[in-house]
């Protein structure tokens, strides 16, 4: 079993504000980590998966970095808007391709 | 349109009433899984299948059974259902050799009595 722990567990933020969690794993030894968006009432959508140490990946105002080394990844949103309000899951591929999730950051932006 | 799909969506029952939730996807994926998730606590992997007839166990498969006799289609069975599995469940599907990203399905919200 591969521990994931994200931090903070909510966060409320201003319309506007830059904001970042974190996705702590025990491991470097698994195949990927995977961020998914997860809004109220919908299912989980992915967001990005990387692999590599040093790995980052953007999608409009959200990007993400991965230290395999250290073992966390980051999540940024900048310049938050309240359609960014969700919670947001990590989770990691382990060899034996099953999944570990984290317990979430649930994000607000007041407006 | 690329999707999963869960049935049924909700549903109330009582311990000891066997049931099965469907999930089916039309996207050719070879992987498949089932999560539940309850508060406070992460997605918990019940089983997977990475192919035809090849299932594995995830975190919490006590109380579960799954078949996987068709790729598009992945059940969840559970033979005695009790208070404690009532949660929500998430079927998903990935195509294996990429990324593994995943696509849930919408849920299924059980309670049992």
């Amino acid at each position: 079993i591969l521990n994931v722990e994200q931090s903070p567990q909510s966060l409320h933020v201003q319309e506007g504000d830059s904001t970042n969690f974190t996705c702590s794993f025990p491991s470097s030894n698994f195949y990927a980590l995977h961020w998914y968006r997860w809004e109220t009432a919908k299912s989980p959508e992915a967001l990005f998966v990387m692999t590599l140490n040093g790995d980052e990946k953007k999608k409009g105002r959200i990007s993400a970095t991965l230290n395999t080394k250290e073992g966390y990844s980051y999540l940024y949103i900048k310049g938050s808007q309240p359609e960014d309000s969700a919670t947001y899951l990590c989770a990691i591929r382990g060899f034996g391709n099953q999944f570990y999730f984290g317990t979430g950051t649930s994000l607000t932006v007041i407006p | 349109e690329a999707q999963v799909t869960q049935n049924p969506r909700y549903l109330i029952t009582v311990t000891g009433k066997k049931l099965t939730v469907t999930c089916s996807q039309n996207m050719n994926h070879e992987y498949m899984s089932w999560y539940r998730q309850d508060p406070g606590l992460g997605l918990r992997q019940i089983y997977y299948s990475m192919n035809v007839e090849v299932t594995d166990k995830g975190d919490v498969p006590e109380g579960y059974k799954v078949s996987r006799k068709e790729k598009r289609n992945f059940p969840l069975i559970l033979e005695s259902p009790s208070p404690n599995q009532t949660s929500l469940y998430f079927c998903a599907s990935t195509p294996t050799g990429g990324t593994y990203e995943q696509y849930f399905g919408p849920g299924t919200r059980l309670t049992v009595t």
